[in-house]
């Protein structure tokens, strides 16, 4: 029982390259969110989804999208990176409940 | 501009000493939530408050939900170096969490 699983745990892209963050979860849950913590700022939410098929946007969406095809992943895009997007990165899911579940996070940098 | 304001940002004590971390918003929340996050890993919650006025307690930490569910208080009794950890208080309006930006404990052994 995994829980909630991020890859890659690193990335170093250069200005301009694209690359998909994989977040999967085995524990059922149907909402799932992607957040960037930044020195300072706490966690902040880029996406997120109610349930398989479904996106909205959050407080800091531009420059990313995001997929739910499946209701176990929760794909978060950067089509051309900018070095603003260093951070890391952290998936969450929820139940009916308020708890939310964190993966370990991606550490990206852009150069 | 963070919609909940934690206080303060960084907090370094001695073991045995007590500590508040203090999180405070202009708006009302469903409920508020503590996280504890180590470095490298993602947060864990350790409480969740829903109602105006309600006291939690967790082994030597106390958990505190204002009257009009706008702010909020976590106290830590006698800390140990344990404690340690960046602590996140994250408010609860439909399906989002906002969080604050963070208070980071350091308890010296």
């Amino acid at each position: 029982n995994a829980g909630v699983t991020q890859t890659p745990k690193f990335r170093v892209l250069k200005t301009g390259q694209s690359m998909t963050l994989l977040c999967a979860q085995d524990m059922n849950h149907e909402y799932m969110y992607w957040y960037r913590q930044d020195p300072g700022m706490g966690l902040r939410l880029i996406h997120y989804s109610v349930g398989e098929g479904t996106t909205a946007k959050g407080e800091v969406p531009d420059g990313y999208n995001v997929s739910r095809l499946k209701k176990q992943n929760f794909l978060l895009g950067l089509e051309s990176a900018a070095p603003s997007q260093t951070s890391v990165y952290f998936c969450a899911t929820r139940t009916f409940g308020d708890e939310q579940f964190f993966g370990p996070g991606t550490r990206l940098t852009v150069l | 501009t963070q919609l909940l304001e934690q206080s303060p940002q960084f907090l370094s004590i001695q073991e045995g000493e007590n500590l508040t971390v203090y999180c405070n918003s202009s708006s009302v929340f469903s409920s508020l939530q503590w996280y504890r996050q180590e470095p490298g890993e993602g947060p864990v919650l350790l409480v969740t408050v829903v109602t105006g006025g309600e006291v939690k307690k967790l082994k030597r930490l106390t958990f505190q939900f204002g009257d009009a569910r706008k702010d909020s208080s976590l106290h830590i009794t006698a800390a140990q170096p344990g404690d340690t950890g960046l602590y996140l208080c994250a408010g609860k309006r439909d399906y989002k969490l906002s969080f604050g930006a963070g208070t980071t404990v350091t308890v010296r052994a």
